[in-house]
């Protein structure tokens, strides 16, 4: 199985600064057909899980620009660029690329 | 809209079975590729399987710790998917979420607690 290998595991920030988090795989997520599963999830205190990025770095309906996505490969990085208080929660990466699709072990957000 | 609402979850001894439902709305049911995603009680997130659409063969996915004891299934009719879980162990506790097959929705999860 894929292994993807977050950080870091925890994340505090204040509000209105940036944030970065990392995620890293075994190996390349490129799939055959060129595309490269790897998505971002945001899941607040309580919630089910929500995807905010697709194929790297395609935002979601709904999610707001100050979240990103980018990378290549075997590494990305989600980024937010001024964090808000909605912002709390845990993220996680995941790749679909090859199956079983796994997920990263998650990152949690939390203020400063 | 699209929705998931799972049902199904509970308290289940050791050794015993449940099965999952899941009812689909606000998309084209037949088409879609369906999983299983859980998440132990303050734990990270975990694939259990998939089953894809007819038009690909309906075929299903497990993960290593639920294949042979799991079984993924749909009604297209009912826009339902399924989890047969069988010989539960105390490790299979968790909340159990309905996706759609690219991840981009998830169900408000159904809990089964395993233990005696």
């Amino acid at each position: 199985d894929v292994v993807m290998t977050q950080s870091p595991l925890s994340l505090p920030v204040t509000l209105g600064q940036p944030a970065s988090i990392s995620c890293s795989s075994g190996r390349s997520l490129v799939s055959s057909n060129g595309n490269t599963y790897l998505s971002w999830f945001q899941q607040r205190p309580g919630q089910s899980p929500r995807r905010l990025i697709y194929q790297v770095s395609n935002r979601d309906s709904g999610v707001p620009d100050r979240f990103s996505g980018s990378g290549s490969g075997s590494d990305f990085t989600l980024k937010i660029s001024r964090v808000e208080a909605e912002d709390v929660g845990v993220y996680y990466c995941l790749q679909g690329t090859h199956w079983p699709d796994t997920f990263g072990q998650g990152t949690k957000l939390e203020i400063k | 809209e699209v929705q998931l609402v799972e049902s199904g979850g509970g308290l289940i001894e050791p050794g015993g079975s449940l099965r999952l439902s899941c009812l689909a709305s606000g998309l084209t049911f037949s088409n879609a590729w369906m999983s299983w995603v859980r998440q132990a009680p303050g734990k990270g997130l975990e694939g259990v399987g998939r089953i894809k659409s007819k038009t690909n063969g309906e075929t299903v996915d497990y993960a290593a710790p639920v294949k042979g004891r799991f079984t993924i299934s749909r009604d297209d009719s009912k826009n339902t998917l399924y989890l047969q879980m069988n010989s539960l162990k105390s490790d299979d506790t968790a909340v159990y979420y309905c996706i759609t097959g690219d991840y981009g929705r998830w169900g408000q999860g159904t809990l089964v607690t395993v233990s005696s």
